[in-house]
Formats: C-alpha cells, structure tokens, sequence
C-alpha cells in the first residue's frame, strides 16, 4: 500500500513570497490533516478535512494559510505571503474514518523563509 | 485536551528494554491513550494506543495504570532503529480525534 505521498519536500523562499505544498493521501482515505512542526517542538494542527469538506480550521491563519481539498482526495496548503516564522515542517496525514483510526503521516515539506 | 508530562529525552542501551513514560492526570474516561513516534527527517508514525487495559503489537506493548493517570511505552528490546521522539497523546475517541502533540520524549539507542 502506498503512503502519503508530499511535495516538494524541501522549498526556500524570501519572505513575502507565496508558496503552495502539495498531499495525495492513502487511496480511500476520508480524512486528511495538516500539520505544522516548527524545529523542537510537536506538531501542530492546522486544518482537517472530511472528504472535500472543513471540519476544523481553527489553527489555521487565514489570513496568509488557505487549503482546499478538491474531489476529496489531493490536497494543496499554500501560504501567501510567507513570514519567517513560517519556517517549519508541513505534515500531511489521512486516516480511513474521522474516528479512532490511526494517522498515516507523509514525510512532509521542510520551508526556509528568508 | 487532556495534559501530558513526559521526560525531555531517554537513553538506552542497544538490546535493552525501555519504558517510556507518560503522565496524563487530567485524562477523561472517554481518552485514548495514543504513542506515535517520529524517527528523524520522517513524519511520524503510530505506535499503538489503548484505553484500560495493557496491550501488545509487534512493535510495543503500553501497560496503563489501574487509575489511568499515566502510562508507559515498552520496547522489549531497543534497536538502533528505535531512536526516535516518542509522543504521548491522549484523545477523546467520541469526539473528532484530533491529535495534540506535546514536545515528547527523544530516546537515544546506545550501540
């Protein structure tokens, strides 16, 4: 079975730059996440979607951080425009249901903002 | 979210069991207790979960207290490949399970 597939999986940009990270989740998968993970800590969720649809976006800085997920299957993170704390890790996750299942993480996109 | 207190960082040594701790005092009934672990430059990846009782799989086995307030990750047998930051979570399995990441516990594996 094929994992969580990400790209690119690393990117630098100068600030103010726009930049966008893309997900293919495990085929079958209903649920997929994005996460933030600045260097020493955990990672952070930013948004969850179920099947096309937002569930939480709560984390999610709308004011530079949009995703969709269109057909409910690849999704696209983008970021525009970028600040220097946005350098971090960008994991992608899928899981079967939104229940107890378990995540299946990507290897994720490293950004440098300069 | 139910609040985690886990060692900065473990060592072991290679062949040796590890236990990993984990405290979760403000744990719910309903909670979950999830291990991912994320090896370096990866993502991370599950490890295995439990709700009351001790359970096993092929990779670890999570013995729970009786009160549910901790519990401990054990690797029978520690390799090299075992290094890694490994996360407690717990998380309500009736609500839209989200996983909350705390900063973990990095276990080195000594040759």
């Amino acid at each position: 079975e094929a994992g969580v597939a990400q790209s690119p999986r690393y990117k630098i940009i100068e600030k103010r730059q726009s930049v966008a990270f893309w997900c293919n989740p495990i085929s079958g998968h209903a649920t997929l996440y994005w996460y933030q993970q600045i260097l020493g800590q955990g990672p952070k969720l930013l948004i969850q979607f179920q099947n096309n649809g937002v569930v939480d976006d709560s984390q999610l800085p709308k004011d530079r951080f949009s995703a969709e997920r269109l057909k409910g299957v690849d999704s696209t993170l983008k970021i525009q425009p970028a600040k220097l704390e946005d350098s971090a890790v960008y994991l992608c996750a899928s899981s079967y249901q939104q229940s107890t299942d378990t995540q299946y993480f990507g290897p994720g996109t490293r950004l440098t903002v300069l | 979210d139910a609040k985690t207190t886990q060692p900065n960082s473990m060592e072991s040594n290679e062949e040796e069991p590890v236990h990993l701790p984990c405290n979760h005092s403000t744990i719910s009934g309903t909670d979950y207790i999830h291990w991912y672990r994320q090896l370096p430059s990866q993502g991370p990846e599950y490890v295995i979960h439990g709700l009351t009782s001790n359970v096993n799989n092929r990779m670890a086995s999570l013995a729970i207290a009786e009160d549910r307030k901790s519990s401990t990750l054990i690797l029978h047998r520690a390799t090299l490949r075992d290094a890694a930051v490994y996360y407690c979570i717990p998380n309500d399995g009736a609500g839209s399970y989200q996983l909350t990441f705390g900063k973990g516990t990095k276990l080195s594996v000594i040759p």
